[in-house]
């Protein structure tokens, strides 16, 4: 699935919550999953990545599960704080052939309310 | 250890021209990514060089074109601009063993007027 930027969505929550990020992918042969966090005027900084043989992985304070049956990918993160405010994405690499080719999703715009 | 560096930050080009954008990876990583973000389309992968070739291309015209040096630093080409090639162009380099896991630069931020 190629990747639409109009009209993000967006999330915001409460300092100290826990936030979850939801994604869709698209292409069921896709073998690595990543979570991008982008920052205003910055690159995409990786979070946490997850191979397709796993259901959930854990970072500093964030999880990622992985759903292949519904093609579905979220990103939790706890306690958020307002420093985490910014874009996230989900990205999907093929693996095999595809090497550094990554398909990425829309982006969801979190903003943490202090 | 440095992350990676792109050149110019910021740039302005009048359609018809053509422009040459500079990535230099982590110290290390051989696999060089471009990609275009734009608010229409998100991030695009545009192509990736590993070891001076070209292993993987997206769907852009061929007015894009990308090379890779010895030394692993990349530059991209775009030729005769259109107004639609305003964009973050952004580069990402990953080592060989994880090009999956790539790594951004701060991006270059082309306006074609």
């Amino acid at each position: 699935g190629e990747s639409v930027g109009l009209h993000l969505p967006t999330l915001s929550v409460q300092e100290g919550d826990n936030s979850i990020i939801n994604c869709a992918y698209s292409n069921s042969a896709s073998d690595y999953f990543i979570w991008y966090k982008q920052e205003s005027g910055k690159g995409p900084q990786f979070i946490i990545d997850i191979r397709s043989n796993m259901d959930k992985r854990q970072g500093q304070r964030v999880t990622v599960l992985l759903n292949k049956t519904v093609k579905h990918l979220s990103l939790q993160i706890a306690a958020t704080q307002p420093g985490d405010s910014a874009v996230y994405f989900c990205a999907e690499n093929a693996g095999g052939t595809s090497y550094g080719k990554l398909t990425f999703g829309q982006g969801t715009i979190l903003t943490v309310h202090p | 250890k440095a992350g990676v560096t792109q050149t110019p930050r910021y740039l302005i080009k009048t359609r018809g021209q053509q422009v040459t954008l500079s990535c230099s990876p982590i110290s290390g990583h051989r696999s060089v990514s471009w990609y275009q973000q734009t608010p229409g389309q998100g991030l695009q992968f545009l192509f990736e060089y590993f070891s001076e070739t070209q292993r993987n291309k997206g769907n852009f015209p061929g007015r894009f074109s990308g090379r890779q040096f010895s030394n692993s630093r990349s530059e991209m080409n775009v030729s005769t601009l259109e107004l639609g090639d305003s964009a973050l162009y952004l580069c990402a380099s990953s080592s060989w063993t994880s090009a999956y896991e790539q790594y951004f630069g701060p991006g270059t931020r082309l306006t074609v007027t």
